[in-house]
């Protein structure tokens, strides 16, 4: 069974619109990290965000939040006022505290910004 | 942005040809990851490293080898290349790893990337 799951393969937005890119995990770990990176056209992986188990409010890093709802076990990413450069792959991931803790990854939602 | 590099970026390979990644950083980090991403599969752990000399498998760990000599390199080598080993290759880094596990904020930064065809 998949541990991160990302149900939208693409997503499409009109530039200066806010976007939501799903995730939902699984895990029996009280204790786990939630994480999405950004992949451009260009290859890398960049680190975007992080929301703790544990952490009371939903992260926030400029123009990204993390929407966290633990109850429903799901951490999804909201791009706010989208800009042209948004346009990537965006991959989830969680680290458990079982286990080898190394994350696990989704396999990630395409996000095109129209202009 | 972390120091992190991946030699080379790209690669063409014959089947049955030994091939060997380079990843090097100059973090001084503990944690090394080797990662395949492949369409439809996202990023897949193939080995990790958590010290010098210090090694595991990863979930796709079949046909593939690492080394690790310095803390700054981990090496990845396939001894004998397959099609299906045709790939993007990313190597990662962390700092804290799992060296407390109830601690999971630890975050992995990535290498440029490495594309291997293997023909």
């Amino acid at each position: 069974a998949q541990k991160i799951t990302q149900t939208q393969p693409g997503m499409f937005v009109q530039e200066k619109e806010a976007v939501t890119l799903d995730c939902t995990y699984d895990t029996s770990d009280p204790s786990y990290g939630l994480f999405w990176y950004k992949q451009p056209s260009s290859g890398e992986m960049i680190f975007l965000i992080y929301q703790g188990s544990y952490d009371q409010q939903n992260a926030t890093e400029g123009r990204y939040s993390l929407n966290f709802q633990k109850a429903r076990k799901s951490a999804n990413l909201v791009i706010s006022a989208s800009q042209l450069g948004d346009s990537a792959m965006y991959f989830c991931a969680m680290r458990e505290t079982g286990g080898s803790y190394i994350p696990t990854f989704g396999r990630g939602t395409s996000l095109i910004v129209h202009p | 942005d972390a120091g992190i590099t991946q030699s080379p970026r790209h690669k063409v390979t014959e089947t049955g040809t030994p091939v060997t990644l380079r990843c090097h950083q100059t973090e001084n980090h503990r944690y090394m990851y080797w990662y395949r991403q492949d369409p439809g599969h996202g990023l897949r752990l193939i080995h990790y490293s958590y010290g010098v000399k210090d090694t595991d498998k990863g979930e796709v760990s079949d046909g593939y080898s690492v080394s690790r000599s310095k803390t700054e390199d981990f090496l990845l080598t396939l001894e004998s290349a397959t099609s299906s080993q045709t790939s993007v290759y990313f190597c990662a880094i962390s700092e804290k790893g799992f060296i407390v596990p109830s601690d999971y904020t630890d975050t992995q930064y990535f290498g440029p990337g490495t594309r291997l065809t293997v023909l």
